[in-house]
C-alpha cells in the first residue's frame, strides 16, 4: 500500500540545538499534515501543507512541502525541553482518501 | 465542549474474548478513524469511515470489526481473531481531509 518514510527514527539533542525530521513519499501527495505526540498522550495537530513548495512557520517551527509534493520537513530552531515528544507526518494521497501516518521521529533533549 | 470521547481508558481482556471500544464525537465530523499504536511505534490505520453506514479497511483490519450506524459513533470491536491485541487504540475524526481530532485513547491489555 501507500507508504511514507520518516527519518530519523530518533534524535537526541542538546537544548538550544536545532532539530529536523523528514518525510518522503515515492508518489505525489495531495497534502500533508504534521502532528506532535507527547509521551503518554495523543497526537495533536500542528499544521497542514497543501501547495507545492509551501513554507509555513509557527514561532520556532518551520514546515516545508517539496516542489514535487513528495516530501516534507519540520525544522525546530533552538529546541526547548517543551519540544520533547514524537513528531509524525500524516500524508493524504488523494482528495478523498484516508490519512496514514509516518513512523515518527522521537525527539529527546538534554537540558 | 466539542470533542471526541473514547471509553474505556483502560481495558483488560482474557484471551479468546471479544471487546468493544467506544468512540463518540460531537464535532459533526463526517469521517472517523481507528488507529493502533504499539509501544514506541507509529500509528497504523485499522478502519475508517467517511460517511454513515459505510466504512473501509485500513492497513491492519484483520481481527477487528466496526460499525457506523450513527454519524457521531464509531465503535471498534477487537475480536478473538486478533492474535496480538495488546496496544493503545486511538479514535479520530475530521471533515474532508482536514485536521484530525483525537480522543484520549484506550489501552487494551490481554491477560
Amino acid at each position: 500500500g501507500q507508504q511514507v518514510m520518516q527519518i530519523p527514527q530518533y534524535q537526541h539533542v542538546q537544548e538550544g540545538e536545532d532539530f529536523t525530521t523528514y518525510c518522503n513519499s515515492s508518489t505525489t501527495l495531495s497534502n500533508i499534515q504534521w502532528y506532535k505526540q507527547r509521551p503518554g498522550g495523543h497526537p495533536v495537530f500542528l499544521i497542514q501543507l497543501v501547495k507545492s513548495g509551501e513554507v509555513k512557520k509557527q514561532k520556532r517551527l518551520t514546515f516545508q512541502f517539496g516542489e514535487a509534493k513528495k516530501n516534507s520537513s519540520l525544522h525546530i530552531t533552538a529546541t526547548q525541553t517543551t519540544d520533547v515528544g514524537t513528531y509524525f507526518c500524516a500524508p493524504t494521497y488523494s482528495s478523498a482518501s484516508k490519512i496514514i501516518f509516518g513512523s515518527g521521529t522521537r525527539l529527546s533533549i538534554r537540558p | 465542549d466539542g470533542g471526541i470521547t473514547q471509553s474505556p481508558k483502560y481495558l483488560f481482556r482474557k484471551e479468546g474474548q471479544n471487546v468493544t471500544l467506544s468512540c463518540e464525537q460531537n464535532l459533526n465530523h463526517d469521517a472517523m478513524y481507528w488507529y493502533r499504536q504499539d509501544p514506541g511505534q507509529g500509528l497504523r490505520l485499522i478502519y475508517y469511515s467517511q460517511i454513515v453506514n459505510d466504512f473501509q479497511k485500513g492497513d491492519i483490519a484483520e481481527g477487528y470489526s466496526v460499525s457506523r450506524e450513527k454519524k457521531e459513533s464509531f465503535p471498534l470491536t477487537v475480536t478473538s481473531a486478533q492474535k496480538n491485541p495488546t496496544a493503545f487504540y486511538l479514535c479520530a475524526s475530521n471533515m474532508g481531509t482536514g485536521e484530525l481530532f483525537f480522543g484520549e485513547g484506550s489501552r487494551l491489555t490481554v491477560l
